[in-house]
């Protein structure tokens, strides 16, 4: 058990559904982070929150929708997404953030996302 | 931005051999380097963590290092086992780590 939690473990979606990718962390940690893993390419931070407020989002598009409504617990909502959105969408975890020292990142094992 | 590189991209070796992997970044100002492991289709494991004051960390079979000035960082793995097979990735940053694509290890028995 890695301390970070993630559901569900795979997903399958049509291009018109709403789903919700869900994280939670029970490390006490301050600051959590979205990262997508696509074939064959480095990791990709999406968005970055720090103390529940969002301090980064790469150029994600808007389909992509986060939500951290308290330290432990991070949302991703996803609606009418494409097939180049199937990926492995992994959560982190870290204590420090924006302006303070990071003591290094926990991760969860991610959520596999098929989108049909 | 920050740019990490990672080479070499697979690497197969004999069971028990040491090995270097090696890890390179573009902007020295960096607080944390951080290495990971990942199995296929699961999450990550951190490895080793070396903050930006430090030189190096060891954990059982693993070391690794930091030369912040010439941007490079190595994990050095003894006498490896095919239980180490798996993607190895490093990454740079604080808020907002950057990573490498990775070098595929397979241990051979």
């Amino acid at each position: 058990e890695t301390g970070v939690t993630q559901t569900p473990r795979h997903l399958v979606m049509g291009m018109t559904n709403k789903k919700s990718l869900k994280c939670e962390q029970h490390l006490g940690h301050n600051a959590m982070y979205w990262y997508k893993q696509s074939a064959k390419k480095p990791l990709e931070l999406m968005f970055v929150y720090s103390l529940e407020e969002r301090v980064e989002n790469n150029s994600v598009p808007s389909r992509f929708s986060p939500e951290c409504p308290n330290s432990s617990h991070l949302f991703l909502h996803l609606h009418t997404l494409q097939p180049e959105d199937s990926a492995l969408y992994l959560c982190a975890s870290s204590q420090g953030g924006a302006g303070l020292t990071n003591y290094g990142y926990t991760f969860g094992s991610g959520t596999r996302l098929t989108v049909v | 931005k920050q740019e990490v590189t990672q080479i070499p991209a697979a690497l197969s070796v004999p069971e028990g051999e040491n090995l270097v992997l090696n890890c390179s970044f573009t902007d020295s100002a960096i607080y944390n380097l951080q290495w990971f492991r990942q199995d296929p289709g699961k999450g990550l494991t951190s490895l080793l963590l070396i903050q930006s004051s430090q030189r190096e960390q060891t954990s059982g079979r693993l070391n690794a290092s930091l030369d912040k000035s010439s941007g490079r960082s190595t994990l050095y793995i003894a006498a490896s086992q095919p239980g180490d097979s798996a993607t190895y990735l490093c990454a740079v940053g604080n808020n907002d780590m950057r990573f490498g694509a990775g070098t595929r290890l397979t241990v051979k028995p």
